[in-house]
């Protein structure tokens, strides 16, 4: 497709369950983003990865949330042990290069833990 | 933390109507970004400035980057039911970082027909 594609678009899930979701970013797109978006909080940075650099991973909130990009395309960002705090819109983002430009943003996951 | 604080967090208008938001911050950024959420969406974004001072315009919507690039503000004239949406700005190259942008809350914009 054109743009991100982000799945599952809704995910319900109950407390201490895993969930995975999927980033699909735009091809060529080297830099892929993932912020968290919460009611009123605004999108909080988790974590960065721009070709086979490292990841800055400096936004996680917590060892039950990691995130790989496989082959440089697709990422999936997992969060174990699901607490009802992490619901929230997770959103993804890609753009063409490591410094600041346009973020084009997928149209999120939406976790609601029960 | 470098902390974007946009206001007012809700307004609401009547089309016709001019507004202006605004977007504050302690630290200087190297850019400053406006977007625009649609329920349901991903961010879109409308502009980026990265001069101090700088002024840009986009059709009814005017942008403005602070002379210290600490703050900008985004002015509607003559609103529009379609300009309804969350606005977000984004901080850029703040504490070294060339990549990572730091978002405010947002304001969100309801504007009657």
């Amino acid at each position: 497709g054109a743009g991100v594609s982000q799945s599952p678009s809704n995910k319900v899930t109950e407390k201490g369950k895993d969930v995975e979701l999927r980033c699909d970013p735009i091809s060529g797109h080297t830099a892929l983003y993932w912020y968290r978006q919460s009611l009123g909080q605004g999108l909080e940075f988790l974590i960065y990865f721009q070709g086979n650099s490292a990841p800055d991973k400096s936004g996680l909130p917590s060892d039950r949330f990691s995130a790989e990009r496989t082959g440089g395309s697709v990422s999936t960002l997992t969060i174990q042990r699901t607490q009802q705090e992490d619901s929230a819109v997770y959103l993804c983002a890609s753009s063409l290069a490591g410094h600041i430009g346009e973020l084009f943003f997928g149209e999120g996951s939406r976790l609601t833990v029960l | 933390t470098q902390l974007l604080e946009q206001s007012p967090q809700f307004l609401s208008i009547q089309e016709g109507e001019n507004l202006t938001v605004y977007c504050n911050s302690s630290s200087v950024f190297s850019s400053l970004q406006w977007y625009r959420q649609e329920p349901g969406e991903g961010p879109v974004l409308l502009v980026t400035v990265v001069t101090g001072g700088e002024v840009k315009k986009l059709k009814r919507l005017t942008f403005q980057f602070g002379d210290a690039r600490k703050d900008s503000s985004l002015h509607i004239t003559a609103a529009q039911p379609g300009d309804t949406g969350l606005y977000l700005c984004a901080g850029g190259g703040s504490g070294g970082s060339n990549y990572k942008l730091t978002f405010g809350k947002g304001t969100l914009l309801t504007v009657n027909p």
